[in-house]
């Protein structure tokens, strides 16, 4: 059982488009991530979810959205791709609201714009 | 702000030799430190952790590293690396704001282990 799978790994897609990447966890944590590595493999957060709330929003473009439909799930939406979205994004999860315990995470996926 | 740095962007090492793998934060609260390794298109994986207690942590597949709060350092280390150990090495703190956190992670570090 994967604990926190992320869908699609890989992901082409041409500038101008608008692309969703799908997260889940089942390790019945209640915050969620979205992580995002740059082609120097750089780590930064983005995004932070508990219980379906955002509760950390860096600065990051208004054409990233986030949507947590339950606390199982983090999903990413991407409007207007652009060349300098490609990067790999990484879902992760941890207990409570992340303050005191290490994160899990996902596969990643590898996103390509063209 | 709180920040990490991992000293050495690669280091390439001889099978079954040892190596260190250095981290230092910059942090004025107390802290939580990670060690995380990414193989090759993979995800990352948590090796080990300090969260509090002994300074000396043990971690999956050999590693250890040692938390030392006067030199803001948090080293990775094993006494015998293997060629599986090859793969990307990230150094994270944890920085709280309340009840909740995120991973500060550090540049990462590339450990080649040679045969």
């Amino acid at each position: 059982d994967t604990a926190v799978s992320q869908t699609p790994k890989y992901l082409v897609t041409q500038m101008g488009n608008d692309k969703s990447i799908k997260c889940e966890q089942n390790l019945g944590h209640d915050t969620m991530y979205w992580y995002k590595q740059d082609s120097k493999k750089f780590l930064k957060i983005m995004f932070s979810y508990n219980n379906k709330e955002l509760i950390i929003n860096e600065t990051v473009p208004n054409r990233f959205s986030p949507k947590s439909p339950d606390k199982a799930h983090l999903n990413l939406h991407i409007n207007s791709l652009e060349l300098g979205d490609s990067a790999v994004y990484f879902c992760a999860s941890s207990q409570g609201k992340g303050a005191n315990t290490e994160a899990f995470f996902g596969q990643g996926t590898r996103l390509t714009v063209v | 702000a709180q920040s990490v740095t991992q000293l050495d962007s690669q280091v390439p090492v001889f099978e079954e030799a040892p190596v260190e793998l250095r981290c230092n934060y910059s942090s004025s609260v107390s802290v939580y430190l990670f060690w995380y390794v990414q193989y090759p298109n993979q995800g990352l994986q948590l090796l080990l952790k300090y969260l509090s207690g002994s300074t000396l942590v043990k971690g999956i597949n050999g590693f250890e590293a040692e938390f030392n709060k006067s030199q803001t350092s948090f080293h990775l280390r094993k006494p015998s690396v293997h060629i599986s150990d090859t793969a990307e090495y990230f150094c994270a703190v944890l920085v709280r704001s309340g009840n909740t956190g995120k991973l500060i992670f550090g540049q990462g570090t590339t450990l080649q282990v040679k045969p």
